[in-house]
């Protein structure tokens, strides 16, 4: 079956604009986790989703946003883009929520702010 | 902060030796997960381990699990050059604000030479 996808896989913005990206969950996985990854702070959590609902959100400002539709493909918005969000962004989707399987992740978005 | 540390940081190793790498953890857990990733691309679920358990086999991948000390590891038997990749660990925390949300741990990197 397909994987967890990510689009688009690369993408380059300029300061002060904004920037959605997409995850589509591997098919039946109800539970979609958002990471941000850089090399100096490594693997953060920026939010989880469950049934279009956020169950969870890390300790990023308020600029860091997403959602979740009713076929469980969810979406995160970064608005008045700043160049220290450059950073892959991961996507991760699971089955219940909660961490208690195991999530499968996305070959994530690669975001470089110029 | 992460909630995992890993050791050591960089792992060098030749084709057919043993690698093993340690992850210590701060607050009590539901789980703790491992994951690889190659060259900067998504995580690939490996093993998860659950606090009431000890040890876990999957493939040429053992991992323990000492909750009284709080850490773990995971030995990868036999390696091969295709297993060159970043490690994460990475706990399901025991709190209700944890829900859904991993912390990694900052990786090791191993290098498997022919």
């Amino acid at each position: 079956k397909a994987g967890v996808t990510q689009t688009p896989r690369y993408l380059i913005k300029t300061r002060g604009q904004q920037v959605t990206l997409s995850c589509s969950p591997i098919s039946g996985h109800r539970s979609v986790s958002w990471y941000q990854q850089t090399p100096g702070q490594g693997l953060q959590f920026l939010f989880e989703y469950f049934s279009e609902t956020q169950r969870n959100k890390g300790n990023f400002p308020g600029r860091f946003s997403g959602r979740q539709f009713s076929n469980s493909r969810s979406e995160m918005n970064v608005s008045t883009l700043e160049l220290g969000d450059s950073a892959l962004y991961l996507c991760a989707s699971s089955t219940t929520p909660g961490g208690n399987y195991g999530y499968t992740f996305g070959s994530g978005t690669r975001l470089t702010v110029v | 902060s992460q909630q995992g540390e890993e050791d050591p940081q960089a792992l060098s190793i030749q084709e057919g030796e043993n690698a093993t790498m340690n992850c210590s953890y701060k607050t009590s857990i539901n789980n703790l997960q491992w994951y690889r990733q190659n060259s900067g691309r998504g995580l690939v679920h490996l093993i998860l381990i659950r606090s009431n358990e000890r040890e876990k086999h999957s493939g040429r991948l053992r991992v323990t699990l000492d909750t009284s000390k709080k850490s773990s590891s995971l030995l990868i038997t036999a390696s091969r050059a295709a297993d060159t990749a970043s490690y994460f660990c990475a706990t399901d925390a025991e709190t209700t604000d944890s829900w859904g949300k991993l912390q990694f741990g900052a990786g090791t990197q191993v290098v498997v030479t022919p």
